[in-house]
């Protein structure tokens, strides 16, 4: 069963806009964490934000999560071409030690 | 090397042979999952090694699927019978606690 669901599934921009992406879920978390793949092969971690965190930054990446209506998102600011990718969160569900993926959004950043 | 290893990147089979698909995790990480993508997919939770607990094969499709950890150290899944709808892109990775280090995958094609 999925437990995330990214929103929307596709995305295109210009290169310098930002992009934000929503990642909904069900059940409990303790963390909610964001991946990238590229090519459709390896995913790279991005950023972990627990349930007790609202807000989280790296880079030009920022993070929210609201518990209250079970929903993240995922902003890029200033993107980039290389930006470029498909972007997946991954819960706890309900505290298991198996992350539960979305479907993915696909960013597509045009320079 | 740092990262996780899966050999072979790609592989294609006919329809009815066995595979063995290889996953060498970071030095050091007791967590191993083996995950699927199908094309455009999210990725689908195939098995999880715990140390030396017993892993959690809940997400094995079917009983022609089947993985083993050897030394709590290198990963190997195995499919019999291969089917067509088996063609996708096996993932494992490695965790030390929560983020989880993926390899580049193996991209099984079923003929």
């Amino acid at each position: 069963s999925q437990q995330g669901e990214e929103d929307p599934q596709a995305l295109s921009i210009q290169e310098g806009e930002n992009a934000t992406m929503n990642c909904s879920y069900k059940t409990s978390i303790n963390n909610l964490q964001w991946y990238r793949q590229n090519s459709g092969r390896g995913l790279v971690h991005l950023i972990l934000i627990r349930s007790n965190e609202r807000e989280k930054h790296s880079g030009r990446l920022r993070v929210t999560l609201d518990t209250s209506k079970k929903s993240s998102s995922l902003l890029i600011t200033a993107s980039r071409a290389a930006d470029t990718a498909s972007y997946f969160c991954a819960t706890d569900e309900g505290g298991s030690y198996i992350p539960t993926f979305g479907r993915g959004t696909s960013l597509i950043v045009h320079p | 090397g740092a990262g996780v290893s899966q050999s072979p990147s790609n592989k294609v089979t006919e329809k009815g042979k066995d595979v063995e698909l290889r996953c060498d995790p970071i030095s050091g990480h007791t967590a191993l999952y083996w995950y699927r993508q199908s094309l455009g997919q999210g990725l689908e939770f195939l098995i999880y090694f715990q140390g030396n607990s017993a892993p959690d094969k809940s997400g094995l499709p079917s009983d022609r699927f089947s993985a083993e950890r050897t030394g709590g150290s290198v990963s190997t899944l195995t499919i019999q019978r291969t089917q067509q709808e088996d063609s996708a892109v096996y993932l494992c990775a490695s965790s030390p606690s929560t983020e989880a280090f993926f390899g580049q995958g193996t991209r099984l094609t079923v003929v």
